[in-house]
């Protein structure tokens, strides 16, 4: 089985500080996918890649950057943090699909709190 | 573009009853329906997907599946306290995206 390793756990930033968010994946997939959570609320997809290089925009993506250095890593960066933001930002990747299964699979999440 | 809509927005049920979760969606080339689920605190996992009109079961688990009406449910039979999670709905017509909905959130009373 693989794992994904988001960094920080916790971040906490001042409004309109810029932040970057980290992402590492050993699943060898080739999808990777950044989401954001409000509280008790669905999943809302901010950028994904389908491979090393490649971005494509979400429907969150306005106030982010983001950036597939290589295959098995996906950076987000908030480019300037909103007052009393509070959101969890998941990361998730998937595999070209297999004839059984489109599954993503999540990582633990980044909580981020801007003061 | 694919919206995904949930209902209802939350549910109490008491244990050991029949917990049912709905879910429609727009795009009729849509390929892939799963159901996810995600504990207090915790990452969402997939818990069940189905690619064809009918069902699926596993476990006290069960996918309906309805292209025609663009519409899918999961029911969950003795629905357990450690049941009680948020459920999220899942479509796709690639493998590139996923279109979530907003989700369930489900609590089930001892």
């Amino acid at each position: 089985g693989g794992i994904i390793t988001q960094t920080p756990k916790f971040l906490i930033g001042q409004e309109g500080q810029k932040l970057t968010l980290k992402c590492q994946q050993n699943f060898n997939h080739d999808t990777m996918y950044w989401y954001r959570q409000d509280s008790g609320k669905g999943l809302r997809l901010i950028y994904y890649s389908i491979t090393e290089n490649d971005l494509q925009k979400g429907d969150l993506s306005e106030g982010y950057d983001a950036s597939r250095e290589k295959k098995s890593s996906f950076s987000l960066t908030v480019t300037s943090a909103q007052k009393n933001e509070m959101a969890v930002f998941l990361c998730a990747s998937s595999i070209i699909p297999l004839p059984s299964s489109y599954e993503q699979y999540f990582g633990p999440g980044t909580r981020l709190t801007v003061l | 573009q694919q919206k995904v809509q949930q209902s209802p927005e939350s549910l109490i049920v008491p244990e050991g009853a029949m917990t049912s979760l709905n879910c429609t969606f727009s795009d009729s080339a849509s390929q892939y329906f799963a159901w996810y689920r995600q504990h207090s605190g915790k990452a969402p996992k997939a818990l069940m997907s189905i690619f064809s009109n009918g069902e699926k079961e596993e476990g006290r688990f069960t996918i309906h599946l309805n292209k025609a009406s663009l519409h899918f449910s999961l029911h969950i039979r003795d629905s357990q306290p450690s049941d009680s999670a948020l459920y999220l709905c899942a479509v796709s017509r690639d493998n590139n995206r996923i279109f979530f909905g907003d989700g369930t959130q489900l609590v089930v009373k001892p």
